[in-house]
């Protein structure tokens, strides 16, 4: 299994420009979810999916879309970047969180400029 | 609001010598309690879960155990492989979907 892979690693935009962020997990895990880490504030959940078509905001949904399609795929959607979405972002996943915890993907570092 | 707090910020410790990190937590009722390592440039790495107070977790030289307020990490006879960030998150009861709270880590280092 590959576990959970994400896409691009490094990605630089410019203000108002639109991304999508791509993850994807081979262990057929019910729960997705996108986090973003920034010095000083630990890790926080942009926004979650409990199954294929479903998906609720986290604690700063602000400027990211999500959508769930299939079961595999999680794409967070940047719609115009600005400087405060410079961070590192994680995907991951879990079949049952409260018995297996999670499984997170390797990142990605965005930079907005 | 869930709230954890993860003491020290850092830690140095010198090869073979033991000690404990903290995550003090405020939850309105605990689901699970979870431990991550995290090494540089890379994604949490899950440790341990945790559900109830009094339960303990052991795997190689960790050690997490659970009270109602605060969990340890004790770290025994550590090696420089042991160098990570610690992160510890908890999930609340009334959570749905896989969220979870986490506190900012302990960068632990181990000299040889």
């Amino acid at each position: 299994n590959a576990g959970v892979t994400q896409t691009p690693k490094f990605q630089v935009l410019k203000t108002g420009q639109s991304m999508t962020l791509q993850c994807a997990q081979d262990m057929n895990h019910e729960y997705m979810s996108w986090y973003r880490q920034d010095p000083g504030m630990g890790l926080r959940l942009i926004h979650y999916s409990v199954g294929a078509g479903i998906t609720d905001q986290g604690e700063v949904p602000n400027g990211y879309n999500v959508s769930r399609s299939t079961t595999e795929d999680f794409p967070l959607r940047l719609l115009s970047a600005a400087p405060s979405q410079t961070s590192v972002y994680f995907c991951a996943s879990s079949y049952r969180p409260r018995d297996y915890g999670q499984y997170f993907g390797p990142g990605t570092r965005l930079t907005v400029t | 609001e869930d709230q954890v707090t993860q003491s020290p910020e850092a830690l140095r410790l010198q090869e073979g010598e033991s000690s404990s990190l903290n995550c003090s937590y405020t939850v309105s009722g605990l689901r699970g309690l979870f431990w991550y390592r995290q090494d540089p440039g890379k994604g949490p790495e899950f440790l341990f879960t945790l559900y109830s107070a009094g339960e303990e977790k052991e795997k190689e030289r960790l050690k997490a155990t659970l009270t109602k307020k605060e969990s340890f990490l004790h770290i025994t006879a550590p090696k420089p492989e042991d160098s990570a960030t610690y992160l510890c998150a908890v999930q609340a009861d009334e959570t749905s979907g896989s969220r979870l709270t986490f506190g900012e880590g302990t960068q632990l280092t181990v000299n040889p």
